[in-house]
């Protein structure tokens, strides 16, 4: 049971135009939310969160949306650059007890110059 | 230089035949964690470690044991390895684990198994 999914497996976009990467859950208890970035050969590395009780947060050309009626966020990167070029993994979290991290499937970004 | 470092990189093996990803953080991080990576799945927790001693199961931890004798170690064993045990592993650390640090996840570079 996929609580987190993203279903794009991949998505290509112009180098400078915006790129925007979805994620849907179905837990309700979730209620913090983190994107992360891969490259190949190396490990995740945390990219930008947001807690329920925002809609938005932005951090330089990086903007995450919830939308919480809808059970879904969205990764806005603006302008897209070649180095955004990774696998990205969405994350939902619990603040019920749960210490774990539950992950999507992941979004390959492809910038094309 | 902080790191989580994971050996080996790279690691082809038999059915059958008991193996030991190894994983240590220079950091002093209190949680550890194993993930695998699969294609089509995403990322899937095998097991976590809240401190010395303390230890707890994740999504997925058929097939898996760990340890967490020490603070800055964290093996993962393999006792009896089949193929479906073949996959991209991740070892993450973090000071703690609560809702105000918890995008403080450091992960290693990962481990490709194959087991043949």
């Amino acid at each position: 049971d996929q609580q987190v999914k993203q279903n794009s497996p991949s998505l290509s976009v112009q180098e400078g135009r915006i790129s925007i990467l979805n994620c849907d859950y179905t837990n309700s208890m979730f209620d913090y939310f983190l994107w992360y970035k891969k490259y190949p050969a190396e490990g995740p590395t945390f990219l930008i969160s947001i807690s329920s009780i925002k809609d938005k947060n932005e951090d330089g050309r990086f903007t995450v949306f919830l939308n919480k009626s809808a059970k879904h966020l969205s990764l806005h990167i603006v302008p897209s650059q070649p180095g955004d070029s990774a696998v990205y993994f969405c994350a939902s979290l619990s603040n019920f007890g749960n210490e774990k991290l539950t992950f999507g499937t992941g979004t390959r970004l492809t910038i094309i110059p | 230089e902080a790191q989580v470092t994971q050996n080996p990189r790279y690691l082809i093996t038999v059915t059958g035949k008991k193996l030991t990803v190894t994983c240590s953080q220079n950091m002093n991080h209190e949680y550890m964690s194993w993930y695998r990576q699969d294609p089509g799945l995403g990322l899937r927790q095998i097991y976590y470690s809240m401190n010395v001693e303390v230890t707890d199961k994740g999504d997925v931890p058929e097939g898996y044991k760990v340890s967490r004798k020490e603070k800055r170690n964290f093996p993962l064993i393999l006792e009896s390895p089949s193929p479906n045990q073949t996959s991209l592993y991740f070892c993450a650390s973090s000071p703690r684990w609560d809702i105000a640090t918890n995008e403080k996840l450091f992960f290693g570079s990962g481990t490709q198994l194959s087991v043949l």
